[in-house]
């Protein structure tokens, strides 16, 4: 199957600082790419489509300005969490492929702790 | 609000047992459901797509089962061993763009 790095998989930051995350499709071009979030016993919650060249959508609740999505490539995308607080420590995952109901690719995710 | 919904939470068994969990999922609007492994400290592993109504797929020692009239699908593992040792998530795509709603997933712990 495809393959998917993310980087970095852990980070512990001070509340205020934003982290940068890469989502890297290693063997295929992915126009898109998903981002997804999971706080403790919770489901995988989609958070924003990524797409290659424009914009990111956004789901409902999810703070554009505060999570930036960056697509400039075909292989990798970048979620910012900017000015990051407690409440954003949580477990980070990206994927690619998936258009049309298709086999999703994934990351293997990042733990962001915020003190 | 589309919702899917996995049981059991979790589940004990010991190797060499056989075992099964399920998915339900809005029988409207179909596209697929998705089947995922996801062992620790790694990437969740595609295991199915299914898309057609009475479908079954097998991996090894693994197979699912679709019905997408009554809105549920059977993950079946024969013969447990200690490597199948996972969380197994199923995922509904709300439409064709290939947004995933994920259940919150059957945690297998099979004991040697």
């Amino acid at each position: 199957g495809a393959v998917v790095s993310q980087h970095p998989s852990r980070v512990i930051c001070k509340s205020g600082t934003s982290v940068k995350i890469e989502c890297r499709s290693l063997d295929f071009q992915a126009t898109t790419m998903f981002w997804y979030r999971q706080f403790p016993k919770q489901s995988l919650m989609l958070m924003a489509t990524s797409n290659e060249g424009s914009k990111a959508t956004y789901e409902q609740g999810v703070e554009k300005d505060k999570f930036l999505i960056n697509h400039a490539s075909l292989t990798l995308s970048t979620l910012t969490v900017t000015s990051a607080h407690p409440e954003d420590s949580s477990f980070y995952i990206c994927s690619g492929g998936g258009i049309g109901g298709d086999t999703q690719y994934f990351g293997p995710g990042t733990r962001l702790t915020v003190l | 609000i589309l919702n899917v919904e996995q049981s059991p939470q979790s589940l004990h068994v010991q190797e060499g047992d056989s075992t099964n969990f399920t998915c339900s999922f809005p029988s409207s609007n179909f596209y697929a459901l998705h089947w995922y492994r996801w062992e620790t400290a790694k990437s969740p592993e595609a295991l199915f797509v299914m898309t057609l109504n009475g479908d079954e797929k097998k991996k090894g020692r693994i197979s699912a089962t679709l019905n997408t009239k009554e809105g549920y699908s059977y993950l079946y593992i024969k013969g447990s061993q200690p490597e199948d040792s996972a969380t197994y998530l199923c995922a509904f795509p709300s439409s064709n763009t290939g947004k995933l709603i994920f259940g919150q997933g059957t945690t297998l712990q099979v004991k040697p």
